[in-house]
């Protein structure tokens, strides 16, 4: 069965960067886009990009141009997030989610989250 | 970008009863030249990722119960669950997909009354 299992809870100050992944398993990795989503604490999901899988293309939405990095490695089918410059409004649970085939903005499949919490 | 505005915030229904979540986009996401909406939705429960119900604002996901249901066009829409059961506690999502940035509804929290 489908499944995308992400990494664990991180804990980070300030400053610092964070890399998150995303392994899928049960399908052809570079038949689906991956998709990021940010759900802040008390707020509703917030869209952050794709990445292509097929090309590697990324494709971000306006406001994670700057200091966030999708990235892929094909060969273990895995999706990465990076972000760097780690700031506390970055405090949130992130997820990736699988794009269904003939469109990659729904999304049939989601990891469990990561939480990322940024405090000194 | 496209706002999304889902209401109630929250509702208690009782087990069996029918629960109505509405949901209301800032600007159409009917793609004319196919005659689709561009909507979604989405079942979050706590400590779960959460789940695709129905997309093309009516069409259930494959295994979804059809309890589940998706209506509207246009800029209004609503997702019905007809027969609460009390696995069926959680956030509801719409989502629009018909411009970027994709955007997500508030969210509406359903419970058992």
């Amino acid at each position: 069965q489908v499944q995308l299992v992400q990494s664990g809870s991180e804990l980070k100050k300030p400053g610092a960067s964070v890399k998150v992944s995303c392994k899928a398993s049960g399908y052809t990795f570079t038949r689906h886009a991956i998709n990021w989503v940010r759900q802040a604490p008390g707020q509703g999901p917030e869209w952050m990009g794709w990445i292509n899988t097929n090309t590697g293309n990324p494709t971000y939405a306006q406001d994670f141009t700057r200091r966030f990095v999708f990235s892929l490695d094909t060969s273990v089918s895995t999706a990465y997030l990076q972000i760097s410059s780690l700031k506390a409004e970055d405090t949130a649970v992130y997820y990736c989610a699988r794009g269904q085939e003939i469109a990659v903005e729904i999304f049939d499949s989601w990891g469990q989250g990561t939480l990322v919490t940024v405090s000194s | 970008d496209i706002v999304m505005t889902q209401s109630p915030d929250s509702l208690a229904v009782s087990l069996g009863e029918r629960a109505t979540i509405n949901c209301k986009s800032s600007q159409s996401v009917l793609y004319s030249s196919n005659n689709k909406n561009y909507l979604v939705w989405y079942q979050h429960k706590p400590g779960q990722p959460p789940k695709l119900l129905i997309y093309w604002a009516s069409t259930r996901e494959s295994g979804v119960p059809d309890r589940f249901s998706g209506s509207g066009s246009g800029t209004d829409f609503t997702l019905t669950i007809s027969g609460l059961q009390a696995e069926d506690v959680a956030v509801y999502y719409c989502q629009q997909h018909y411009s970027a940035p994709l955007t997500f509804g508030g969210g509406t929290k359903v419970e058992i009354k």
